[in-house]
């Protein structure tokens, strides 16, 4: 069964570094979005992608964040300048149409730990 | 006051018995989705239910939605040890928009 893939499971980084997470989207899914669930609190929308550009974006996604689809499998969630905040379990889905009419399919998240 | 909050924050049945979980919003809907995270994994899509419906059944699952009241709920009937898991449900709310927005969860533990 087509599933989402992300990398990397866990990443460590220090306060200040840049960071890229990675996901590989179901290969027939055309938007694209990233969640992010921090530890024992809501999943919050960051940012959803359609088209090769970004078509919503939550007050979370600011400055230090940006999205790409460099090749035609790889989605990826850049942060500039990571904060102690940013330490969450950060998902990966993907649609084959716009979700309000469908189901998003989600990856198994990237857990970041700031120090 | 947030969208999409369900209630009881955590439950705990025997298995085989039926467990219920609801969820209130605040917003006018386009639909309103149930998920399923198994814990420290990724969320697994359950049932989607639009705006125009008021029931529908996915094999042990059943969810309701009532728009007048903005709430929904969702039952799984025969629990089983593996339905054990957080439970969130997840609304669309205008439009065009592509945002999800999900509630704190319940957190079903199934006794065997």
């Amino acid at each position: 069964e087509p599933e989402v893939t992300q990398t990397p499971s866990h990443q460590v980084t220090q306060m200040g570094q840049e960071v890229i997470l990675r996901c590989v989207p179901i290969s027939n899914h055309l938007y694209f979005y990233w969640y992010r669930q921090i530890l024992g609190q809501k999943v919050e929308f960051l940012v959803s992608f359609y088209n090769n550009e970004i078509s919503e974006k939550s007050e979370i996604f600011d400055d230090q964040f940006s999205v790409e689809r460099p090749d035609g499998s790889n989605f990826t969630l850049k942060i500039r300048s990571t904060k102690l905040e940013d330490s969450a379990m950060y998902f990966c889905a993907s649609s084959g149409w716009a979700t309000n009419t469908g189901e998003l399919f989600f990856g198994e998240g990237s857990r970041l730990t700031v120090l | 006051s947030q969208q999409g909050e369900e209630d009881p924050q955590a439950l705990s049945i025997q298995e085989g018995e039926n467990a219920t979980m609801n969820c209130s919003y605040k917003t006018s809907i386009n639909n309103l989705q149930w998920y399923r995270q198994n814990s420290g994994r990724g969320l697994v899509h359950l049932i989607l239910i639009r705006s125009n419906e008021r029931e529908k059944h996915s094999g042990r699952l059943r969810v309701t939605l009532d728009t007048s009241k903005k709430s929904s709920s969702l039952l799984i009937t025969a629990s089983r040890a593996a339905d054990t898991a957080s439970y969130f449900c997840a609304t669309i709310s205008g439009a065009g928009s592509y945002q999800l927005t999900f509630g704190k969860g319940t957190k079903l533990s199934v006794i065997p």
